[in-house]
């Protein structure tokens, strides 16, 4: 069965420098999602992308944050300038289906992002 | 905005009896209920969801039961099995794509 893949799995970087997180969506899948979930709270939605585009953010996805599809297979999310409560479990997810069935999205096993 | 409430933290059963998780939220407008099982070194995997016009839904040893009046929603899992030791999540949607998510439940699934 498909699945979405990400990487690194572990991503360990400094204060202040940015990083590039990796996913790799189902192949027919229509949706991408970017969820984080930091050490011991809820799982988090980040964003949604639709069609190239941001369909849907969250307070915390603010300017420090973008998403990209460079090439119709990749999904990344960029964080310009980490800072220690980026700390958490970064999630990738997509959905192939439209309208309301789109939230029944797969999830990749995630990257655990450390920032020092 | 939409909050989701998650009761027990974690659960203890004997192989074989059922074990139950109950959800609670807030928002009226929320139309959809996923359910979460994520294992050790995995993302969250859906393994069953309901939506609001529906009030049982039922997938072999799972089901779920939705409460809109009393905005409460639940997980049986009848017949456990020691593969179904795992965290689990609920969660409720209202408008738009984002999911809200209930802080999980730890299940252990006892020989």
């Amino acid at each position: 069965e498909p699945e979405v893949t990400q990487t690194p799995s572990h991503q360990v970087t400094q204060m202040g420098q940015e990083v590039i997180l990796r996913c790799v969506p189902i192949s027919n899948h229509l949706y991408f999602y970017w969820y984080r979930q930091i050490l011991g709270q809820k799982v988090e939605f980040l964003v949604s992308f639709y069609n190239n585009e941001i369909s849907e953010k969250s307070e915390i996805f603010d300017d420090q944050f973008s998403v990209e599809r460079p090439d119709g297979s990749n999904f990344t999310l960029k964080i310009r300038s980490t800072k220690l409560e980026d700390s958490a479990m970064y999630f990738c997810a997509s959905s192939r289906k439209t309208g309301t069935a789109r939230k029944s999205c797969s999830f990749g096993p995630g990257t655990r992002l450390t920032v020092t | 905005g939409e909050n989701v409430e998650q009761h027990p933290s974690t659960l203890s059963v004997q192989e074989g009896d059922s074990a139950v998780i109950k959800c609670t939220y807030s928002d009226s407008a929320s139309n959809y209920f996923p359910w979460y099982k994520q294992e050790l070194g995995k993302g969250p995997q859906l393994i069953i969801d309901i939506r609001s016009n529906v009030g049982e839904k039922k997938d072999q040893r799972i089901a779920v039961t939705l409460n809109k009046t009393a905005k409460h929603f639940s997980l049986h899992i009848t017949e456990t099995q020691p593969e179904d030791s795992a965290v689990y999540f609920c969660a409720a949607s209202p408008w738009g794509d984002k999911i809200i998510f209930g802080k999980g439940t730890r299940l252990h699934i006892l020989p």
